[in-house]
């Protein structure tokens, strides 16, 4: 069964700290997707990055960071110098072959940047 | 700038009324999607379409159907509302036949069924 696991509900810092949003996920296929979405208090889900099963390549822009690892199943993001801005509820999602938007949600996890 | 567009923000009804969630995108897309979302437990997929006329459930179709008359437009149906309905629904749409692809999403509509 497909399946995507945010174990951390709620993280607080303090601004300009960094901090990392872990996300683990469960899937028999081969082929699949990983996404993390932002949803901000207002609402709307946000697309931050998309990464396939077969590019474990890193990503990096600008302050976000992004480490894919097939061997643990994982698709942490990191929020390098965090901002009051960056205050939000972060999803990681999965898609798998053919089921573009068909999206598989973790739990997401709340980020609180305290000034 | 691309646009998933839901009818309202807030919505309250009774216990036993037909809701009708209204959702329109502007992008030509084929695939279009209906989420529920809950504390603690994320989003979840209640129905959604690859094409006109066409539908499929998700993992929480019960009490919920769909309509999709118009490329542009999927409208999730309560049929008769109850208070465990009581939540943040979420519309969003995506291109057909690329499944390496984002899904857009709307700005949410919270309803609360007293």
């Amino acid at each position: 069964a497909q399946k995507v696991t945010q174990a951390q509900t709620e993280i607080s810092v303090v601004e300009k700290e960094d901090v990392t949003l872990d996300c683990v996920y469960e899937t028999r296929d081969t082929t699949y997707y990983l996404f993390w979405y932002k949803q901000p208090p207002s609402g709307e889900l946000v697309f931050l990055i998309r990464r396939n099963s077969f590019d474990e390549q890193n990503e990096i822009s600008g302050r976000y960071s992004w480490n894919f690892q097939k061997s643990t199943s994982s698709f942490n993001f990191t929020i390098t110098a965090s901002q009051v801005v960056d205050s939000a509820v972060y999803f990681c999602a999965l898609s798998e072959n053919n089921q573009g938007g068909k999206l598989i949600f973790g739990q997401g996890t709340e980020l609180s940047v305290k000034p | 700038d691309v646009k998933v567009t839901q009818s309202s923000r807030y919505l309250v009804k009774r216990t036993g009324e037909k809701v009708f969630l209204e959702c329109v995108q502007d992008m030509d897309h084929e695939n279009m999607f209906w989420y529920r979302q809950d504390p603690g437990l994320g989003l979840r997929l209640i129905y959604f379409s690859y094409d006109v006329k066409m539908k499929e459930k998700g993992d929480i179709p019960e009490g919920y159907s769909v309509s999709r008359e118009k490329k542009e437009r999927f409208s999730l149906i309560l049929e008769s509302a109850s208070t465990n309905q009581t939540s943040m629904y979420l519309c969003a749409s995506s291109p057909g036949g690329d499944p390496n692809t984002e899904a857009f999403f709307g700005q949410g509509t919270r309803l609360t069924v007293v």
